[in-house]
């Protein structure tokens, strides 16, 4: 079974302080890996899309990487505006997205 | 923006009713998929409609049903209502040649429903 997993659930950084977010994923064969911000009532926004390990993508102050087992999001020099919830997810078997339970980041001026 | 639109916005419904959620999707997108967002959880897929017909569902029971429309907009119904029903529904859309995964997906802002 297709499988998302993310770490920590919650994370509190200051401003300036760079981090990283986890995605562990299982899955039989991986259609995409995509990460997505989504604001307090508001609908998830996409972010990246990740195809094969190995790969890169960038914007602004995040960048996020693949390997075979894991996604990484990573956030340098953070500022509030920053503060969301991160979705990772799978692309699924039926052109749907199987997504994580997010990791809630919240940066402090 | 992502131009999908959804509506309404928010509302509540009493336990055993039946409501209806409508959502456009981005010009140019073919694809439409709704999916379920509990508080502190990540949505969960309850379907998805491609060229007015439904070709991927996910763990969800038949009272859950849909309708895609010719100009690609669609609806989500819920018939008897149940108080764990009581969530943010999400629309997406885009575009997909085959009816298989296609691009980028694009989320709406959401329809809060309140089952009481």
């Amino acid at each position: 079974e297709d499988q998302v997993t993310q770490s920590p659930e919650a994370l509190r950084l200051q401003e300036g302080e760079s981090s990283s977010l986890n995605c562990s994923y299982t899955v039989s064969g991986l259609r995409g890996l995509f990460w997505y911000r989504q604001d307090p009532g508001k609908g998830p926004e996409f972010l990246f899309t990740l195809y094969s390990a190995g790969e890169e993508k960038e914007k602004e102050r995040l960048k996020a990487t693949l390997t075979k087992k894991e996604s990484f999001l990573h956030i340098t020099a953070p500022k509030p505006e920053d503060s969301a919830t991160y979705l990772c997810a799978l692309g699924g078997s039926q052109g749907n997205l199987i997504f994580g339970k997010g990791t809630k980041l919240s940066v402090k001026p | 923006e992502t131009g999908v639109t959804q509506s309404p916005t928010h509302l509540i419904k009493t336990r055993g009713q039946q409501v209806t959620l409508r959502c456009s999707s981005q010009s140019g997108h073919n694809t439409v998929s709704w999916y379920q967002q509990a508080l502190g959880q990540g949505p969960q897929f309850i379907f998805q409609y491609y060229r007015e017909e439904e070709n991927g569902r996910g763990n969800f029971p038949p009272r859950f049903s849909g309708l895609q429309f010719p100009n690609y907009s669609s609806e989500l119904n819920v018939n008897a209502l149940e108080l764990d029903d009581s969530a943010l529904y999400l629309c997406a859309s885009s575009l997909a040649s085959t009816g298989g995964f296609g691009n980028t997906i694009y989320f709406g802002e959401g329809s809060w429903l309140t089952v009481v």
